[in-house]
């Protein structure tokens, strides 16, 4: 399969924690990475690998997996990680292109 | 620092082409490839196709092979993205981004600016 499935918005109150989902088959076989993006600006990567955070992305961002879901876990969520979130992994049906979820709009209350 | 810095914004008209320019900086050009993601606005992400920076080998996205090219020139470390056939829901911000993968992953780092393509009559 070559589609990967997000909620289209999710909102957590300021400070408490929330998971954004990623869900598709080629989550079986592969890791997800998740980028944030603010209107305007490029995305920028906030978590690759089995949970790996780049230099400069905050301890509070931290990712997960089983199964056929993978998740994104804001712990203290800030007002400034009000964004819009993609999920990417390759795609399993072989051809090794890549693909997208559809995004997630994180609102911070 | 690692950094990709895109041609700028392009206005077409439809029927024409484009092509994106995408200069890499700060690492060995020929150790990653280059993947392209365009974003209709207010739409999400979409990957149109990645080139090794190694030897050339392309992978398209279904839907836009037979339309799209990429190519890289190392003696520059730039990456080349052209667009045939334009229409208006060709209309976007294209964006290039360092691919890195192996077994079971890939993720895209750093990004480019994003180069504005309207197609328009």
């Amino acid at each position: 399969s070559s589609e990967l499935t997000q909620d289209p918005a999710v909102s957590v109150a300021l400070g408490q924690t929330v998971r954004i989902t990623c869900q598709g088959d080629s989550l079986r076989s592969y890791y997800a990475s998740w980028y944030q993006q603010k209107p305007g600006q490029a995305p920028v990567l906030v978590i690759y690998g089995k949970n790996n955070r780049p230099s400069g992305i905050p301890d509070r961002f931290s990712g997960s997996s089983s199964g056929n879901t993978a998740s994104l876990t804001i712990t203290g969520a800030q007002a400034e990680d009000e964004a819009d979130y993609y999920c990417n992994s390759r795609d399993s049906s072989g051809n090794h292109r890549r693909v997208f979820g559809g995004g997630t709009k994180l609102t911070v209350l | 620092q690692v950094q990709l810095v895109q041609s700028g914004a392009e206005v077409k008209k439809p029927g024409a082409s484009v092509k994106v320019s995408c200069k890499a900086s700060g690492y060995t050009f020929t150790s990653y490839g280059i993947s392209w993601v365009r974003q209709a606005p207010g739409q999400g992400l979409e990957w149109m196709g990645w080139i090794s920076a190694y030897n050339g080998n392309t992978n398209y996205a279904q839907k836009l092979q037979g339309r799209v090219t990429m190519t890289t020139d190392t003696s520059t470390s730039t990456a080349y993205m052209e667009l045939r056939s334009l229409r208006s829901d060709d209309t976007a911000v294209y964006y290039c981004a360092r691919d890195v993968f192996g077994g079971e992953y890939n993720w895209f780092d750093p990004w480019g600016q994003g180069t504005l393509v309207t197609v328009s009559s």
